[in-house]
């Protein structure tokens, strides 16, 4: 079965640090990946999105960016934080021909 | 312009009796439509897809939900609610053209609350 893992699962980090947040997939081979933010507990943004071993799309232009170094590892990163990019960080997968996505646990950020 | 719309913030049922959370779309072709629940500090849990055929899908802890092209809705319910049932629902929509990196348009969320 497959098994997507997040981390940290919580983070408090000062504004203007660096950001590396990481989520791997097990038990499927190309899945297209997602990078989700959930601010307030509420809705979902959709930040990048990969069908592929370094292909990368970007929804949102901000201070974020993403890589997909292996074929199931989606790492989120930042140079400098900022207060607003406080909030909870969701990766989730759906296989190449498949519908619905699946969630990891997600990271609490709080930058201070 | 894709978009999801539920149209309540906040639902609140007794336990034992039959809840329903609300969803509307707009896509300009085949819908395909989806809910995910949350619960606290957790990622999302996907409770079922509608996609083609019959209109009545069944989920996951007995959820069902029905589509409606007409009223171009796709409404949650559930026979009998249950205290466990208190979570943050979601309702997605993709555009049902071709393509396997079709985004998903969220809703912004309905929280359920079962008082017992």
């Amino acid at each position: 079965s497959q098994t997507i893992h997040q981390w940290p699962a919580t983070l408090v980090q000062p504004v203007g640090s660096p950001l590396s947040l990481e989520c791997t997939v097990e038990g499927t081979s190309n899945p297209n990946l997602y990078w989700y933010r959930q601010a307030a507990g509420r809705g979902l943004q959709l930040l990048f999105y990969s069908v592929g071993i370094g292909q990368i799309s970007s929804e949102v232009p901000q201070n974020l960016s993403a890589s997909r170094p292996q074929d199931r590892q989606f790492i989120l990163s930042s140079k400098k934080l900022l207060l607003s990019d406080s909030g909870f960080y969701l990766c989730a997968w759906k296989t190449g021909g498949g519908y619905e996505q699946y969630f990891g646990p997600g990271t609490r950020l709080t930058v201070t | 312009a894709q978009s999801v719309a539920q149209p309540e913030d906040q639902v609140n049922v007794a336990e034992g009796n039959p809840l329903t959370v609300k969803c509307t779309y707009s896509v300009s072709g085949n819908p395909y439509l989806f809910w995910y629940v949350q619960y606290p500090n957790r990622g999302l849990q996907f409770l079922l897809k509608y996609i083609t055929g019959d209109n009545l899908v069944k989920g996951s802890y007995g959820f069902e939900a029905e589509f409606n092209k007409s009223q171009t809705s796709f409404h949650l319910k559930k026979p009998s609610a249950l205290v466990s049932d208190s979570a943050l629902y979601f309702c997605a929509v993709r555009d049902g053209k071709a393509g396997n990196n079709r985004k998903l348009i969220w809703g912004l969320g309905t929280s359920l609350a079962v008082n017992p």
